[in-house]
């Protein structure tokens, strides 16, 4: 079985100021890495994913994320948030050749960006 | 990209009535269809995943005879809350895989809050 932790539940920065949200994953097999944004009342999309390759993974809205097997991470950063970044960001796993694409999610981290 | 369509939105019912919460994948074939519940301010937990023609896959702990899912075509699995509680109050995700996209990516619906009084 997977699991993720997401070692911040909250992460409040000022506008322009980078950010990183972390994530450390525990799998006995190898896995597909993915970061979730979800606003308000609203599903879940898409930021970036790691399937294979290179380990810095560019997503869209100016995010990236590098995985890093020795340290079983996934860590989520921006160089300079937005407003608009207000959100609660997932980090999820699922193991590589499943059939079913069953995703575990962590318990998610809510970034507050300030004016 | 691939877009999928959740409905209702929100939905307020009385307690021991049945909800039915749709969920179609507009543009693409979704041969797997996944059913999320989320609490306040927690992650989305899995409830069960929907194969097309085939009984839903329940996970551990989730009444399957409470929670009716049915996945009779390509683009549309439905959740039916049967004999609603209070409890039952949450916000319920679908999402829905691609089959073109070889299984690495699953598309998620807007959500549906439903509140049960």
């Amino acid at each position: 079985a997977q699991s993720v932790t997401q070692l911040d539940s909250q992460v409040p920065v000022f506008e322009e100021a980078p950010v990183e949200l972390r994530c450390n994953y525990s799998s006995s097999v190898s896995v597909y890495l993915f970061w979730y944004v979800q606003y308000p009342n609203q599903g879940l999309q898409l930021l970036l994913k790691y399937l294979s390759g290179s380990t810095l993974v560019k997503g869209i809205n100016g995010f990236e994320a590098e995985f890093n097997k020795s340290q079983t991470s996934f860590h989520l950063r921006k160089p300079s948030v937005h407003i608009s970044d207000t959100a609660e960001y997932f980090c999820a796993v699922t193991k590589t050749g499943g059939s079913n694409y069953k995703l575990t999610f962590g318990k998610g981290t809510l970034l507050t960006v300030n004016p | 990209g691939a877009v999928v369509s959740q409905h209702p939105s929100r939905v307020i019912c009385k307690s021991g009535t049945s909800v039915k919460i749709e969920c179609r994948s507009l543009d693409f074939q979704a041969t797997t269809m996944f059913w999320y519940r989320q609490f306040p301010k927690q992650s989305l937990m899995l409830m069960a995943t929907s194969n097309e023609g085939s009984k839903a896959t329940y996970e551990q702990g989730v009444e399957k005879d409470k929670f009716l899912i049915n996945h009779a075509s390509l683009t549309l699995s439905t959740l039916t809350v049967t004999s609603a509680h209070p409890e039952d109050s949450s916000f319920y995700i679908c999402s829905a895989r691609d089959l073109r996209t070889l299984n690495t990516e699953a598309f998620f619906g807007q959500g549906t809050r439903l509140t049960v009084v």
